[in-house]
């Protein structure tokens, strides 16, 4: 599985664009990234998933450059509730079996007014 | 929008005893986990369940730990003989049979283990 490195924290106000970057180096080619969103005493809660280029959804945007080595979250005018833990993760989606997923330790994103 | 629930939200057992975690997956999804995450710590695998049998387990995954389908809808964790450290939030996942659906996750059990 390949490893992900992301920042431990960061900190965001009200309104501001937040940019979270995850590098995956030894990504291979049948891996996806994938975001997941996780709130105290809660489950992760899928955000976004992508292969390369550019991803949008309702709640993120998820930008892959073409050598796939890094991929960055973005999140358009956080507010308060968007305080949570956000995890990367790499791996892959094409084959059946298993496909357990490994997390790190994740983003810890601070929200303030 | 569809979600897997899991019940109890909190069960608090005696070391040594028997508990039964229970989840409800997404209606139409195949493949089910199992991961747990100890107080302040990362997200750990368990366990993955597909067709009826076990895809996948982790070394946590040991003789203690049991998963079944009992029926159409339920998708149940038993840990036989519980210890302090099985105190954790457990959470069940679950995922199409299609190539590159995500997990979706329930909101967990906490487990306390006196």
């Amino acid at each position: 599985l390949a490893k992900t490195t992301q920042p431990i924290s960061m900190d965001s106000y009200e309104g501001q664009e937040v940019n979270i970057t995850c590098s995956h180096n030894n990504i291979a080619t049948n891996d996806y990234i994938t975001w997941y969103q996780q709130f105290p005493s809660q489950g992760p809660r899928f955000i976004i998933q992508g292969y390369k280029t550019k991803v949008t959804n309702e709640v993120a945007s998820l930008f892959i450059p073409a050598d796939r080595k890094s991929s960055t979250l973005s999140l358009p005018r956080v507010s308060l509730s968007d305080t949570a833990v956000y995890y990367c993760l790499v791996g892959d989606g094409v084959t059946g079996g298993g496909n357990k997923l490994t997390f790190g330790t994740g983003t810890q994103l601070k929200v303030e007014l | 929008e569809p979600e897997v629930t899991q019940t109890p939200s909190h069960q608090v057992t005696q070391m040594g005893q028997e508990v039964i975690l229970r989840c409800v997956p997404i209606s139409n999804h195949l493949y089910f986990y199992w991961y747990r995450q100890i107080l302040g710590q990362k997200v750990e695998f368990l366990v993955s369940f597909y067709n009826n049998e076990i895809s996948e387990k982790s070394e946590i995954f040991d003789d203690q730990f049991s998963v079944e389908r009992p029926d159409g809808s339920n998708f149940t964790l038993k840990i036989r003989s519980t210890k302090l450290e099985d105190s954790a939030m457990y959470f069940c996942a679950s995922r199409e049979d299609r190539a590159n659906q995500p997990q979706h996750f329930g909101d967990g059990t906490r487990l306390s283990i006196l």
